[in-house]
This record gives structure tokens, sequence and C-alpha cells, in this order.
């Protein structure tokens, strides 16, 4: 069955980065884009990027745009995200996502709580 | 970027009560809409796309319409299992999410 496992909890200072990873399995890896949804503590979702698998095409939320970096490793089907300069706004749980068309987002990693604190 | 407004915010109902939650986008997205549902410490779990479209193996009792504009989820007789929180979501990229709105016993 297509999972989505994402990598565990961070503390990260202040200005650090913090990369997040996102193993796919149970379905053609690159046959589906990649989107990341984060969910700061007892907010709503927000949207933070898509990267096609396809091409390599990203676009960002301006929230995050020129701090985040989304990638992939085909050879071990995990898709990564790293975010820079860390502040405590980016405090939040991160999601990935495995966008099916336009047939919605229907598998969705666990989470990874990232805590940005001094 | 369009921006959505999901109503109400809160919702308090009881167990085989019929509600309904609305999602505005501040411009027409076709049919472009997903709704999720989201319990505590979970991560979203899809239940209707293209604004209609019942996601495999989720109840009947859900149902999406609209277009456009504005969108509605149906939940028609309320189950135990349904008090979480709903978000709607345009994804006429770049994606949107509503506000949520909080499901709750009444």
């Amino acid at each position: 069955q297509v999972q989505l496992v994402q990598s565990g909890a961070e503390v990260k200072k202040p200005g650090a980065s913090v990369k997040v990873s996102c193993k796919a399995s149970g379905y053609s890896f690159t046959r589906y884009d990649i989107n990341w949804v984060r969910q700061a503590p007892g907010q709503g979702l927000e949207w933070v990027g898509w990267l096609s698998l396809q091409n390599g095409y990203t676009n960002f939320a301006q929230k995050v745009q020129g701090r985040v970096t989304l990638t992939t490793d085909t050879t071990t089907s995990t898709a990564y995200m790293e975010l820079r300069s860390l502040r405590s706004d980016d405090t939040a749980v991160y999601y990935c996502a495995r966008e099916g068309g336009g047939y919605g987002w229907s598998h969705w990693g666990q989470g990874t709580l990232v805590i940005v604190s001094s | 970027d369009i921006q959505m407004t999901q109503s109400p915010s809160t919702l308090s109902a009881s167990v085989e009560d019929r509600v309904t939650i609305t999602c505005r986008a501040s411009q027409s997205i076709g049919t472009w809409l997903a709704w999720y549902q989201q319990k505590p410490g979970k991560a979203p779990k899809l239940l209707i796309y293209k604004a209609s479209t019942l996601e495999s193996g989720v109840p009947s009792r859900f149902s999406g319409s609209g277009s456009g504009t504005d969108f509605t989820l149906t939940i028609s007789s309320l189950q135990p299992d349904d008090f979480a929180t709903y978000y709607c979501q345009q994804y006429n990229s770049p994606y949107t999410f509503g506000q949520g709105t909080n499901l709750e016993i009444k």
C-alpha cells in the first residue's frame, strides 16, 4: 500500500536550517508530485511548497520563498524539504503529501514536528 | 493568491444531525476544490475532490457541491467518528486552505 514515512522531530535554534525527509513506498515515486504543508500549534493547514517529480519545477508559498528548497532522491524514493534561516514562527508540524493530479491529496506522511527555539 | 473563507469556524451538532460547511473562494476555481477531515495529532484525510467526487472508502453520508466560488460540504447524518476539524483546499495553484471548521459535539 502507498506509504509516506517522514523523519523524526527536530529542535533547532533561530537562524539554523532543518531538513525533513519523506520516504515513499508502494507506488512509482516519479509519477506523482509532492507537496509540503505545515501546521503551527493549534492552527490550520498552510501550504508550503510543491515539487514536480516529472520536471523538477517548484512553487512556494510567499512566506517561505527564498528560504526553502525541495529535492528528491529517486534512488531511495525520498523527498526532502530544507528550510533555512529558521524563525520561531516556523515552529510547526510539517507534512508531505502526494498529489494525485486533479484528484486531491490522498496520501500524507505522518508529520514531523519542527520546534524553533533559543 | 486565492483566499479561501470557510464558515462557520466552529459548529456544534449532535449525532444524526445534518450539517453543512461552506467555503468561498476569492476568485473562480472551477471545481478544483477538495475537502479534508483532520483529527488531533493526525494527518488530514481526503474526503472529497473535484468539489463533489467522493474519495474511495469515504462513507456516502459525506457529499460536496459547488463550482466557481461557492462550495459546500454536507454530512447527512453525523456519526460519533465525524467530530473533527474540516478544511477546504483549492488546488488551482498555488494551493490554499480554508481556516478550518471545528465540528464539535453539542
